[in-house]
């Protein structure tokens, strides 16, 4: 149990498909973050959102659009996805953003487009 | 451009010692991490430094030069569950997470 949840665990979806990626805290977290993790690649941060307003936008292509509804939860909407974007997908929350505090992570969303 | 470099991969033999290298060059310096994630599950924090020198937690010891850029996680004892890989980031000076790709460890009895 590691206070952060996310689902689905897996996830195939065709190029015109659209689903969305959720995540849950019960850690009682101000910050929460979307990160891509490729084979053999650093993390990506994509989406940061404090206290449920977004403070960070690393470039990400507009088919990726998060939602962040309350602290607790925050979603990753996808629409029209390319088989590059096939990865695991991190959520994580930390006490606070922009702190030396350790992140809390899910244990991913694997997602593959075909 | 900020960067942050560790081996690919590493084999070790279980009851050893093994040292994970990480050089890095970023814009400002606001501590280290170390991360242990396992096939398939989440990232979960090992060591936090922001001061030079050596921390020590159990089996897992991790030491940082500020003035080097460098840092290494330091597993003794080595059990067959250590198999996995450790991630180094760094806290830039926007306190932005800085990751490196990843070492995955290898331990063969």
């Amino acid at each position: 149990e590691t206070g952060v949840t996310q689902t689905p665990r897996h996830l195939v979806m065709g190029m015109t498909n659209k689903k969305s990626l959720k995540c849950e805290q019960h850690l009682g977290h101000n910050a929460m973050y979307w990160y891509k993790q490729s084979a053999k690649k650093p993390l990506e941060l994509m989406f940061v959102y404090s206290l449920e307003e977004r403070v960070e936008n690393n470039s990400v292509p507009s088919r990726f659009s998060p939602e962040c509804p309350n602290s607790s939860h925050l979603f990753l909407h996808l629409h029209t996805l390319q088989p590059e974007d096939s990865a695991l997908y991190l959520c994580a929350s930390s006490q606070e953003w922009g702190l030396d505090t350790e992140a809390f992570f899910g244990q991913g969303t694997r997602l593959t487009v075909v | 451009g900020q960067n942050i470099d560790q081996p690919t991969e590493m084999t070790a033999t279980e009851g050893a010692i093994v040292q994970i290298n990480c050089t890095y060059q970023t814009s400002g310096f606001n501590g280290l991490f170390w991360y242990q994630q396992h096939a398939g599950e989440a990232p979960t924090f090992l060591s936090y430094n922001v001061l030079d020198g050596l921390e020590e937690k159990g089996r897992f010891s991790s030491f940082l030069s500020r003035s080097k850029g460098y840092s290494y996680l330091l597993l003794k004892e080595l059990q067959m569950k250590d198999s996995a890989s450790y991630l180094c980031a760094v806290l830039d000076s926007n306190y932005q997470l800085i990751w490196g790709a990843g070492t995955k460890l290898i331990i063969k009895p």
